[in-house]
């Protein structure tokens, strides 16, 4: 099983709204990871949770906050987003023992527009 | 039908033809790659992955290609399906930190596959 859900898989919201996207993982992976994606585009990084420690930020706003509340799950909180922030918002892991660089397994992503 | 990926975003080919998408990747040090197929709506899944002490790795129907001389990787899809329309990234890995990866992604090239 190579599966990682995201909820919702659309969402719109209002620049004053507070929203959370969460994604969840059952495979045992140990780094989890939040990219943005817009039209056309690759998948940009935006943060990464190694063993629940949040270890990269890529220079994100402070309107996006991630929170890894266990191995499984990871969230993005939103607030006082703008427009141009509406994109598809990717979750992945993999399992990165050490020593061993590992594949990503991708979620199918939430469809964000901010109005 | 081949792409040179960066400068031929989009690949046309007949149904039943192979096709050959191209990545040229920046960093030498990259020792992990990854071909990504993304579905319009979908996120990225995963297809074929090559480490950088192979040349050559097979899969169904692909064949990953890489070259570290001239940083160069390349996705084959033998007798191209309808069903591979797609965008094909390639990502490459800059080896381990702190336990876990960090993923460049390419630019992507657009598959379309004429019946």
């Amino acid at each position: 099983d190579t599966e990682v859900t995201q909820t919702p898989k659309h969402l719109v919201m209002g620049m004053t709204n507070k929203k959370s996207l969460k994604c969840e993982q059952h495979m045992g992976h140990r780094a989890m990871y939040w990219y943005k994606q817009k039209a056309k585009k690759p998948p940009e990084l935006m943060f990464v949770y190694s063993y629940e420690k949040l270890s990269i930020n890529e220079s994100v706003p402070s309107r996006f906050s991630p929170e890894c509340p266990n191995s499984s799950l990871l969230n993005l909180h939103l607030h006082a987003l703008q427009p141009e922030d509406s994109a598809l918002y990717l979750c992945a892991s993999s399992q990165d023992l050490p020593g061993n660089t590992d594949t990503q397994y991708f979620g199918p992503g939430t469809r964000l527009t901010v109005l | 039908g081949e792409s040179v990926g960066l400068h031929l975003p989009t690949l046309s080919v007949q149904e039943g033809d192979n096709s050959i998408i191209n990545c040229a990747y920046s960093n030498s040090a990259s020792d992990y790659f990854i071909w990504y197929k993304q579905e319009s709506g979908k996120g990225p899944q995963f297809i074929i992955d090559i480490r950088s002490n192979m040349d050559k790795r097979q899969g169904q129907r692909v064949t990953v290609l890489l070259n570290k001389t001239v940083k160069h990787l390349s996705l084959q899809i033998a007798a191209t399906q309808p069903g591979d329309s797609a965008v094909y990234f390639c990502a490459e890995n800059e080896g381990m930190a702190d336990n876990f990866n960090k993923f460049y992604f390419g630019s992507g090239t657009k598959l379309n596959v004429k019946p």
